[in-house]
C-alpha cells in the first residue's frame, strides 16, 4: 500500500510571498488532515476533510490559509500572504472514516519563511 | 480546550535499561491512545495503540492506561540507541462533532539513549 504523498519536501519563501503544499492520501482513506508542526512542539491541526467536506477548520487561521480537497482525494494548503512565524514543517495525514486505529502521515513539507 | 501533557524531557537511559515515557491529558473520557515516534527531520510513526485500562505489549515497547487517573505511559525494554527519538502521546477524544475523528497531541518527549 502505498502511503501518504506530500510535495515539495523544502521550501524556503521571503515574508508576505505565498505558497502551496499538496497531498495525496492512502487510497480510499476518507479523512486528511493537515497538521503544523513548529519545532520542539507537537503536531497542531489545522484543517480536517470528510471526503471533500470540511468537518473543522477551527484552528486554521483562515485570514491567511487556505485548504480544498478536490474529488475527495488530493489536497492542497496555501498560505498566503506567508509571515515569519509560519515556519514550520507541515504534515499531512489520512485515516478511513474512524481514527480509532491512528493515522498515517506523510514525509511533510518543511518551510523557512525569511 | 482539549490538553495533553508530556514532559519535554530529554530523558537519558543507558543501552540495556527501561525507558519510561508519561502522558497525561485532560478530556474525561477519551476513547483511543497513540503512541507515535519521530526521529529527528522524520515525520512521525505509530508505533502502539491502547484502548482499555491494562498493559498492552508489543516486542520491547508497554504502553499503560489507566482512565480513571488519565495516564498514559510507554515502557521501553532493553533500550537501544536506534530507540533516541522524540515521542509524541495522542489522544482521540469522546466523539463531540467535529472533534470526533481527530487526534491531540502532546509536545513530545526526547528521548536518548546512551551507548
Amino acid at each position: 500500500e502505498a502511503g501518504v504523498a506530500q510535495s515539495p519536501r523544502y521550501k524556503i519563501i521571503e515574508k508576505r510571498q505565498s505558497v502551496a503544499f499538496w497531498c495525496n492520501p492512502i487510497s480510499g482513506h476518507a479523512t486528511l488532515y493537515w497538521y503544523q508542526q513548529i519545532l520542539g512542539q507537537g503536531p497542531k491541526l489545522l484543517i480536517q476533510f470528510q471526503n471533500n467536506g470540511v468537518v473543522d477548520d477551527s484552528q486554521l487561521p483562515k485570514d491567511r490559509f487556505s485548504a480544498e480537497r478536490l474529488k475527495g482525494v488530493d489536497s492542497t494548503l496555501k498560505i498566503q500572504p506567508a509571515k515569519l512565524e509560519d515556519s514550520a514543517v507541515y504534515l499531512c495525514a489520512s485515516s478511513p472514516t474512524r481514527v480509532s486505529y491512528g493515522y498515517t502521515f506523510g514525509s511533510g513539507t518543511r518551510l523557512t519563511v525569511v | 480546550q482539549k490538553e495533553v501533557e508530556q514532559n519535554s524531557g530529554p530523558l537519558s537511559v543507558p543501552e540495556g535499561a527501561i525507558a519510561s515515557l508519561n502522558c497525561t491529558y485532560s478530556d474525561r473520557g477519551s476513547q483511543s491512545f497513540f503512541w507515535y515516534r519521530q526521529y529527528s527531520g522524520k515525520s512521525p510513526e505509530l508505533i502502539m495503540s491502547i484502548y482499555s485500562n491494562g498493559d498492552k505489549e508489543d516486542g520491547r515497547f508497554t504502553a499503560q492506561l489507566n482512565k480513571a487517573s488519565q495516564y498514559v505511559s510507554l515502557l521501553i525494554r532493553d533500550s537501544q540507541p536506534s530507540d533516541s527519538a522524540t515521542y509524541l502521546c495522542a489522544v482521540n477524544p469522546p466523539y463531540s462533532g467535529a472533534g470526533s475523528y481527530q487526534l491531540t497531541f502532546g509536545k513530545g518527549t526526547k528521548l536518548s539513549v546512551i551507548p
